[in-house]
């Protein structure tokens, strides 16, 4: 059965560096979406990407927030300059189509900013 | 009010036994709505999504109250392997914005259960 991907597992970064989180989406996706899960809260929303633009941001997707589909598999989150409070798990999910459907999520990485 | 609210629990189920747990949603403009289920440090796994009818899958069974906007999850013949956090997603898209992907979560209830 086909999967999300994600790279790397664990990234352990120094506050103010910048990190890059890499995802490969199932095959025939269109749309792509980014979650963070801080230990022991819920799930958020960050992001979602479909066609080469964001389509919807939440508030915390800042500016330090970037993502970018370099090539046809991948889908990276960057966070420019990493503060302690983006400790987290992100998830990465896709969906074949908009509307209700099914997310497929990522094993997620877990990013510890020190 | 929180978007969507869960009881944490835990909810301790011996082996065999039924339990059930709801989830309240504040949109009234929502319009889907799905049970996930997370292990510890893991991904959100897909259960089954809500409809409005009602829905059954195996041993699991979930409602849809749109009147008092609340969803339920019903786990028959509990089994060692259902311990896990449930979490309950909802989806506010109302097809005229790009708001579709947009899942907003539940806090989630942990089921616990015993031997």
């Amino acid at each position: 059965e086909p999967e999300v991907t994600q790279t790397p597992s664990h990234q352990v970064t120094q506050m103010g560096q910048e990190v890059i989180l890499r995802c490969v989406p199932i095959s025939n996706h269109l749309y792509f979406y980014w979650y963070r899960q801080i230990l022991g809260q819920k799930v958020e929303f960050l992001v979602s990407f479909y066609n080469n633009e964001i389509s919807e941001k939440s508030e915390i997707f800042d500016d330090q927030f970037s993502v970018e589909r370099p090539d046809g598999s991948n889908f990276t989150l960057k966070i420019r300059s990493t503060k302690l409070e983006d400790s987290a798990m992100y998830f990465c999910a896709s969906t074949p189509l908009a509307g209700p459907n099914t997310q497929y999520f990522g094993p997620g990485t877990r990013l510890t900013v020190l | 009010r929180k978007e969507v609210e869960q009881d944490p629990g835990p909810f301790n189920v011996p082996e065999g036994a039924t339990v059930a747990f709801n989830c309240t949603y504040s949109n009234s403009a929502s319009q889907s709505f799905f049970w996930y289920r997370q292990d510890c440090r893991k991904e959100p796994k897909l259960l089954m999504s809500v409809y409005s009818s009602g829905n059954e899958d195996g041993r699991f069974t979930a409602q849809l109250n749109r009147a008092s906007q609340y969803i339920s999850l019903l786990i028959r013949d509990s089994k060692l392997s259902d311990s896990a956090t449930y979490l309950c997603v909802v989806n506010r898209g109302d097809g005229a914005t790009d708001s579709w992907g947009k899942l907003q979560f539940g806090a989630g209830t942990q089921v616990v259960v015993t031997p």
